[in-house]
């Protein structure tokens, strides 16, 4: 099976820009889990979708936004970005009942 | 709810020991241990699940006491490859896992 894909795999935008990154998760997984890695922070829980629907949500501002498509496809919105944002943005899917997540190789988002 | 791991870094010689602590402040469904090499995506290494354990490598293992809400992973007999960082992630319920900051590994000759 495939990995889970991560687009872009690096990004440039600059204060007060929208981004949007795209997530990809392993064939037949339902559940798509998003994380913000910055360092000294470890992974930050943004959200998590299933069958399109939001299922947690973690503590970041409504700046960051999701959804999840049919597909199970998986995007990710920062609205007016700041410089705080720049982070390594990660993403996990998961399927079946062990709970395991399979990290996507992560979009790394750098604001000027 | 972001887990406390400790301790925040480790340096270990090739065939020695080591032992990381993921400690909760809610009641866990699951403790999810991670192992994230510098410029990888983290890479699952196993999952406990309240009342039971699981492990998933050979030398490397882990507890779960449902009680006082800790985890705790063993490496044993560490290999140069055991480098990178751990990181615990908690379920306390709702498929919300959150992890910890991590726990930095490093394994010299």
């Amino acid at each position: 099976k495939a990995g889970v894909t991560q687009t872009p795999r690096y990004l440039i935008k600059t204060r007060g820009q929208q981004v949007t990154l795209s997530c990809s998760p392993i064939s037949g997984h339902r559940s798509v889990s998003w994380y913000q890695q910055t360092p000294g922070q470890g992974l930050q829980f943004l959200f998590e979708y299933f069958s399109e629907t939001q299922r947690n949500k973690g503590n970041f501002p409504g700046r960051f936004s999701g959804r999840q498509f049919s597909n199970s496809r998986s995007e990710m919105n920062v609205s007016t970005l700041e410089l705080g944002d720049s982070a390594l943005y990660l993403c996990a899917s998961s399927g079946g009942t062990s709970g395991l997540r399979y990290f996507g190789p992560g979009t790394r988002l750098t604001v000027t | 709810q972001q887990p406390v791991q400790s301790p925040q870094a480790v340096i270990l010689r090739e065939g020695e020991d080591a032992v990381i602590n993921c400690s909760s402040s809610k009641a866990l469904y699951s403790v999810h241990w991670y192992r994230q090499k510098h410029g990888e995506a983290p890479v699952f290494l196993m999952i406990l699940l309240k009342g039971g354990e699981q492990k998933g490598h050979e030398k490397i293992s882990a507890s779960f006491n449902e009680k006082k809400q800790q985890s705790s992973l063993y490496l044993t007999a560490s290999q140069l490859s055991y480098s990178g960082t751990y990181f615990c992630g908690t379920e306390s319920g709702a498929n919300n896992l959150f992890f910890g900051t991590g726990t930095r590994l490093t394994v010299i000759p």
